[in-house]
């Protein structure tokens, strides 16, 4: 175990729908990171968030946001959802400092199913 | 985009055969990381390599990393059926707030009794 939660664990939406995901990062650590995975592909970095402000983002339009709270935690929401759009979502969290390794703890994940 | 290609994509071995799983890169990075996933579930971390080693081994797991030649190698020695899962790489690139990983494409090993 990870310390790292994610909610939902399953979600069922229709296209253009919106979803919110959430993560609770593991105790101590500033930085969260959500990846996508799509069936048989390896995790695709969508953006990461460090002490609230976000720090990098992937390949992903805009309708992929996100938020990180004063107490770490993490939401992930998507926007006109599409059918692509399903995938299981990882989020990850790590220790943000100068001179540390940054070793990505993740969660569970939720898995995203768009009708 | 995926930042590496696994090689095999796909391997089955019987157990107390060792397995031999590639990854290879294509820009610069700071460390290099093995991760496990059973059944589309999360990640596990198995092994972190900074871009100034060259081995590291972790109980049963042994990790190369040569740079000049933008690749990695993962050996489980002695396997079990335990260790059936899909196997990923990931480069990292440490920015202030910490590491950003890019993902390769995965081996699927399978570890028959």
């Amino acid at each position: 175990e990870t310390g790292v939660t994610q909610s939902p664990t399953h979600l069922i939406k229709t296209r253009g729908q919106q979803v919110t995901l959430r993560c609770s990062s593991q105790s101590g650590h500033n930085t969260v990171s959500w990846y996508q995975q799509a069936l048989g592909q390896g995790p695709q970095f969508i953006f990461q968030y460090y002490r609230e402000e976000e720090n990098g983002r992937g390949n992903f339009p805009p309708r992929f946001s996100g938020l990180q709270f004063p107490n770490y935690s993490s939401e992930l929401n998507v926007n006109a959802l599409e059918l692509d759009d399903s995938a299981l979502y990882l989020c990850a969290s790590s220790l943000g400092l100068v001179g540390t390794t940054g070793e990505q703890y993740f969660g569970p994940g939720t898995r995203l199913t768009v009708t | 985009s995926q930042q590496g290609e696994e090689d095999p994509q796909a391997l089955s071995i019987q157990e107390g055969e060792n397995a031999t799983m590639n990854c290879s890169y294509k820009t610069s990075i700071n460390n290099l990381q093995w991760y496990r996933q059973n059944s589309g579930r999360g990640l596990v971390h198995l092994i972190l390599i900074r871009s100034n080693e060259r081995e590291k081994h972790s109980g049963r797991l042994r990790v190369t990393l040569d740079t000049s030649k933008k690749s990695s190698s993962l050996l489980i020695t002695a396997s079990r059926a335990a260790d059936t899962a899909s196997y990923f790489c990931a480069t990292g690139r440490l920015t202030g707030g910490g590491n950003k990983l890019t993902f390769g494409t995965g081996t699927q090993l399978k570890v028959e009794l």
